[in-house]
């Protein structure tokens, strides 16, 4: 199907473990973003891809490392995963810098 | 900074009456402003964007929002509430002049009275 799909859908994890979220999209979008989201603080960027080979971080990168060798995947992972990482993250592409973005269904991630 | 305000945590309406939810936001130039809405369990679905041009905006569900630079405010409305709109509600603007990198604010949730 396309669109933009987002897996695992639920995680848990233990404190310390390195775990991989991923995204995938199906439109060659050039654009494709990870945010997080919590509660009091709604959505927070946390790091971004213009295109293959191409990362920068947002407003929230400590603790979290991505890379995007194909343009339809985005992968974050979190190397250590901390408390303070449980939250829902949401992938999200878009087309092109001045066009909108369209968002996945998220994953909502447990660090027990 | 950049910054997105929405002051109303929640709000409760009854269905059939008018909705009005507040945004904002804090930017030096023309911003780029969105409403998306979120369902339980779902993703964040655009309600409806401003870029230029006309500052009352046409969305879909029957929602409108408009632009208001001289209050720096982007608020969403609705004539008449379904209880299907019960939802939380995100105001966004678009960091540093750009429109898919955004700046969220913290919500508003909306119940719906039948």
């Amino acid at each position: 199907d396309a669109g933009i799909t987002q897996s695992p859908r639920y995680k848990i994890t233990e404190t310390g473990r390195q775990v991989t979220l991923m995204c995938h999209q199906t439109w060659s979008h050039s654009y494709m973003f990870w945010y997080r989201q919590d509660l009091g603080h709604g959505l927070r960027l946390i790091y971004y891809s213009a295109a293959a080979d191409i990362t920068d971080k947002g407003e929230v990168p400590d603790g979290y490392v991505v890379s995007r060798s194909k343009t339809e995947n985005f992968p974050l992972t979190l190397e250590s995963a901390t408390r303070s990482q449980t939250s829902v993250y949401f992938c999200a592409s878009s087309a092109y810098r001045d066009t909108e973005a369209f968002f996945g269904q998220g994953t909502r991630l447990t660090v027990v | 900074a950049q910054s997105v305000t929405q002051p109303d945590i929640h709000i409760t309406v009854s269905e059939g009456a008018s909705l009005e939810l507040r945004c904002n936001y804090s930017y030096g130039a023309t911003p780029y402003l969105f409403w998306y809405v979120q369902s339980p369990g779902q993703g964040l679905q655009l309600l409806l964007k401003y870029f230029s041009g006309d500052t009352l905006v046409q969305g879909i569900k029957g929602f409108e929002a408009e632009f208001k630079r001289s209050q720096s405010s982007f608020n969403l409305r609705k004539p008449s509430v379904h209880w299907s709109d019960a939802a939380e509600y995100f105001c966004a603007v678009g960091y540093g002049g750009a429109t898919n990198k955004l700046i969220f604010g913290t919500g508003t949730l909306l119940a719906v009275q039948p």
